[in-house]
């Protein structure tokens, strides 16, 4: 079964505006860690942004920020300001110890 | 701090030979694992190695394996390729700590190519 859906293959947002990337999980396990990638055309895959189960805040790294809503189980990706050099494929994923899925992606083109 | 390195970054092989690709982790790190990456398929996991042993494996053929040194550098080997197998590599480096915190830091990959 599907573990991590991303349901946008591709997103477009203007230069200096925010984007929200979605991201649902599916798991009984109550500890858990939600994890988003980038990756530019390159390949390498770019850790972003961490969130655990347990915290009770969002987890923010510079103009990053993730949406988690648990009841919900969630984990939109927030990127606000965006830049050209953040067109690229996110990717969210999620570990259940030892247990680590990605999602399909989607594919985020800034324009100018 | 170093990243993790992968080696070559891109190969180009033909039908039936074999390939080894390496990966060196992040200084600290134990724990290896393995991706392939294709368009049709995305990411899908191959192998993860700890402290040389194989902890857990994806569901890829005996054609590919893996292997850990104890300086936690780790190779991936394929052999009998087939045109199927072309495709970016991935190997991610973490603590190894197995529990929902453990990071994953990915190294540049290398993209194969079988003819």
């Amino acid at each position: 079964a599907q573990k991590i859906t991303q349901t946008q293959p591709g997103m477009f947002v203007q230069e200096k505006e925010a984007v929200t990337l979605d991201c649902t999980y599916d798991t009984s396990d109550p500890s858990y860690g939600l994890f988003w990638y980038k990756q530019p055309s390159s390949g390498e895959m770019i850790f972003l942004i961490y969130q655990g189960s347990y915290d009770q805040q969002n987890a923010t790294e510079g103009r990053y920020s993730l949406n988690f809503q648990k009841a919900r189980k969630s984990a939109n990706l927030v990127i606000s300001a965006s830049q050209l050099g953040d067109s690229a494929m996110y990717f969210c994923a999620m570990r259940e110890g030892d247990d680590m899925r990605f999602g399909a992606g989607t594919r985020l083109t800034v324009k100018p | 701090k170093a990243g993790v390195t992968q080696t070559p970054r891109y190969l180009i092989k033909t039908r039936g030979q074999q390939v080894t690709l390496s990966c060196s982790p992040i200084s600290g790190h134990r724990s290896v694992s393995w991706y392939q990456q294709t368009p049709g398929q995305g990411l899908q996991f191959l192998f993860e190695y700890f402290s040389e042993t194989q902890r857990n494996k994806g569901n890829f053929p005996g054609r590919f394996s893996g292997r850990q040194f104890s300086n936690s550098r780790s190779e991936m080997n394929v052999s009998t390729l087939e045109l199927g197998d072309s495709a970016l590599y991935l190997c991610a480096s973490s603590l190894g700590l197995a529990d929902s915190t453990d990071t994953q830091y990915f190294g540049p990959g290398t993209r194969l190519t079988v003819l």
